[in-house]
């Protein structure tokens, strides 16, 4: 069965750095991967997603993954971070016809 | 487009009484989900609907929880009687197929507290 590992539960940084999530994925066949982030009280709302075209997949407010097979790999980046990153980011995984198996996810803080 | 709409937001019951949530999914989406999210976790799939037929449902507590989708669109999530565990966000997701690279689009969850 398919799962993802994220490898931070907290991640800090300071306004205007670089953001790296890591995560890492197991699946048996081609799978689909996601980036979900949900604010506090808000819904959850799809970053990007790969489904085995490109390997390097941009999303929304300047996010990107980039998918390694080598490495069961999908991290998240960000050149530069800004405040409304803030909040909780979820590495998700489907494969065939399966639903989407969340991580436990990485609560981003960005410091002023 | 509306999106997908979850009711009600927030759900205050005593332990022991019944509690029942309610999603409409985007229009045209046959897949809808039901997930379970505990306060610092990932959400966790409850039951999973391809039009009004339920294929996945292995993770549903059948014991107090129940849940239907009249007609392939609305559904409820039902849980008789509540405990004191089943406090948590209740995550109501639709998508057009469930497959390779179709995402799912959540509501606002319903946050139930059993006291």
């Amino acid at each position: 069965a398919q799962s993802v590992t994220q490898l931070d539960s907290h991640v800090s940084v300071s306004e205007g750095t670089p953001v790296l999530l890591r995560c890492n994925y197991s699946s048996s066949y081609s799978p689909s991967l996601f980036w979900y982030v949900q604010h506090p009280n808000k819904g959850l709302q799809l970053l990007l997603k790969y489904t085995s075209a490109a390997t390097l997949v941009k999303g929304i407010n300047g996010f990107e993954a980039e998918f390694k097979k080598s490495e069961t790999s999908f991290h998240l980046t960000k050149p530069s971070a800004h405040m409304s990153d803030a909040a909780e980011y979820f590495c998700v995984v489907s494969e065939g016809n399966t639903p989407l198996v969340f991580g436990k996810g990485t609560r981003l803080s960005v410091i002023a | 487009e509306a999106g997908v709409v979850q009711s009600p937001r927030y759900k205050i019951i005593e332990k022991k009484q019944p509690v029942a949530f309610w999603c409409n999914p985007i229009s045209g989406h046959n897949t809808l989900y039901w997930y379970l999210q505990n306060l610092g976790q990932g959400p966790e799939l409850l039951i999973r609907y391809e039009n009004e037929e339920a294929v996945d449902d292995s993770q549903l507590p059948k014991d107090r929880f129940s849940a239907e989708r009249l007609k392939g669109v609305d559904s409820t999530l039902k849980i008789q009687p509540a405990e004191l565990g089943d406090s948590a966000v209740y995550l109501c997701a639709s998508s057009l197929e469930t497959g390779t690279g179709y995402e799912a689009f959540f509501g606002q969850g319903t946050r139930l507290t059993v006291v």
